[in-house]
């Protein structure tokens, strides 16, 4: 089972348009990380969320922070075509050896035609 | 202050062979960590790196091996490769000590495997 649910998988949408992309899990997180990765590259870390029902902004993107810590938000007002990519979103899991690890989303693919 | 890098960029092989990869990381960092990313399972952790000692692994079969360097540099190690093992393979490093709740990690740009 997929830690991180990322819903839409894919999203085609016109310059200047809004969108918002979700991560949802079923556990609680002590931080949340969204990443933006471009063809050919690795992902680079956008925001750290760490605190229930936090609101960060970055530009023309807002991310939140789940009152729950289970779950966050990224939304992105006139979408540009610069913001294409895929974005992921991140969490750590604690192993039972109580080493812990970064997962991943699968992700949502987000093209801005122009 | 130059980042992640990988080596090589993009990498053939045959079923059956084997393949090392090379990371590495920005000066100063310690920690080192692999991910497997494909589009149907999207990233996947191979293992993590500190001070030369695998500090965390992830469910991989043993085919997948890696080892850490005193410099920090890291590679992985992909035995009798299947055509399954066809993925980008991600390199990323941090600075932390100790695994911190909102570590940042920094990724290269990756090797790209065919497994033919």
């Amino acid at each position: 089972t997929q830690l991180l649910e990322q819903s839409p998988q894919f999203l085609s949408i016109q310059e200047g348009e809004n969108l918002t992309v979700y991560c949802n899990s079923s556990s609680v997180f002590s931080s949340l990380q969204w990443y933006r990765q471009e063809p050919g590259e690795g992902p680079v870390l956008l925001v750290t969320v760490v605190t229930g029902g936090e609101v960060k902004k970055l530009k023309r993107l807002t991310f939140q922070f789940g009152d729950a810590r289970k779950d966050s938000s990224l939304h992105i007002t006139a979408a540009q075509p610069g913001d294409t990519g895929l974005y992921l979103c991140a969490a750590r899991q604690r192993s039972q050896g109580g080493s812990e690890k970064l997962v991943f989303g699968k992700g949502t693919k987000l093209t801005v035609n122009p | 202050k130059a980042g992640v890098t990988q080596t090589p960029r993009y990498l053939i092989k045959t079923r059956g062979q084997q393949v090392t990869l090379s990371c590495s990381p920005i000066s100063g960092h310690r920690s080192v960590s692999w991910y497997q990313q494909t589009p149907g399972q999207g990233l996947q952790f191979l293992f993590e790196y500190f001070s030369e000692t695998q500090r965390n692994k992830g469910n991989f079969p043993g085919r997948f091996s890696g080892r850490q360097f005193s410099n920090s540099r890291s590679e992985m190690n992909v035995s009798t490769l299947e055509l399954g093992d066809s993925a980008l393979y991600l390199c990323a490093s941090s600075l932390a000590s100790r695994q911190a709740t909102n570590e940042k990690l920094f990724f290269g740009s990756g090797t790209q495997l065919s497994v033919l």
